[in-house]
């Protein structure tokens, strides 16, 4: 596709719910990120790949979170037992390699857990 | 935590008028990254500058760099209504061989009419 996309949109859940938000970046990009953005606050790194391998998982918030991406190509990012304080929008963003260069952004998975 | 810090918090200023935002940073870098966001969904690229670069210019943007001080500050000139938007710096560095992204508190701008 021309972009990130991300699915879905919109996610509501239950307290103590497992959900899982999808990536699908840039073709050809190696590098993948997620962050987190709570309401009128700035972005939370959480983890990036680059190509399958995760090189440092000490952003993720949690145990209860978990990444991975198959084939360099599509990301799932897992909550599991979600809790109301994992409400907010998360990002996704490939670039063509880690650390050097541009980060093209999806429009992110705005996440509710009532 | 997040180390990046922008001021303002927030700018409202006339169309027309320039707008300059800050960026302050503690940890060595290897580029800096300027965003836009709007109503708070995905994120667009601004400006990338590199540590050894000092200044960088696109269209109405200007992007300044000073590593010695650990800012950098984003002007954008003869503003327009569009521009209302938030804007994000983001540091990315190297720790012990992993890249490390911070991305700042954000300072939201607003254009009046």
């Amino acid at each position: 596709g021309a972009g990130v996309s991300q699915s879905p949109s919109n996610k509501v859940t239950e307290k103590g719910k497992d959900v899982e938000l999808r990536c699908d970046p840039i073709s050809g990009h190696t590098a993948l990120y997620w962050y987190r953005q709570r309401l009128g606050q700035g972005l939370e790194f959480l983890i990036y790949f680059q190509g399958n391998s995760a090189p440092d998982k000490s952003g993720l918030p949690s145990d209860r979170f978990s990444a991975e991406r198959t084939g360099e190509s599509v990301s799932t990012l897992t909550i599991q037992r979600t809790q109301q304080e994992d409400s907010a929008v998360y990002l996704c963003a490939s670039s063509l390699a880690p650390g050097r260069e541009t980060q093209y952004f999806g429009p992110g998975t705005r996440l509710l857990v009532l | 935590s997040q180390q990046g810090e922008e001021d303002p918090q927030a700018l409202s200023i006339q169309e027309g008028e320039n707008a300059t935002m800050n960026c302050s940073y503690k940890t060595s870098i290897n580029n800096l990254q300027w965003y836009r966001q709007n109503s708070g969904r995905g994120l667009v690229h601004l400006i990338l500058i590199r540590s050894n670069e000092r200044e960088k210019h696109s269209g109405r943007l200007r992007v300044t760099l000073d590593t010695s001080k650990k800012s950098s500050s984003l002007l954008i000139t003869a503003s327009r209504a569009a521009d209302t938007a938030s804007y994000f710096c983001a540091t990315v560095g190297t720790t012990s061989g992993t890249y490390k992204y911070i991305f700042g508190t954000g300072t939201r701008l607003k254009v009046l009419a």
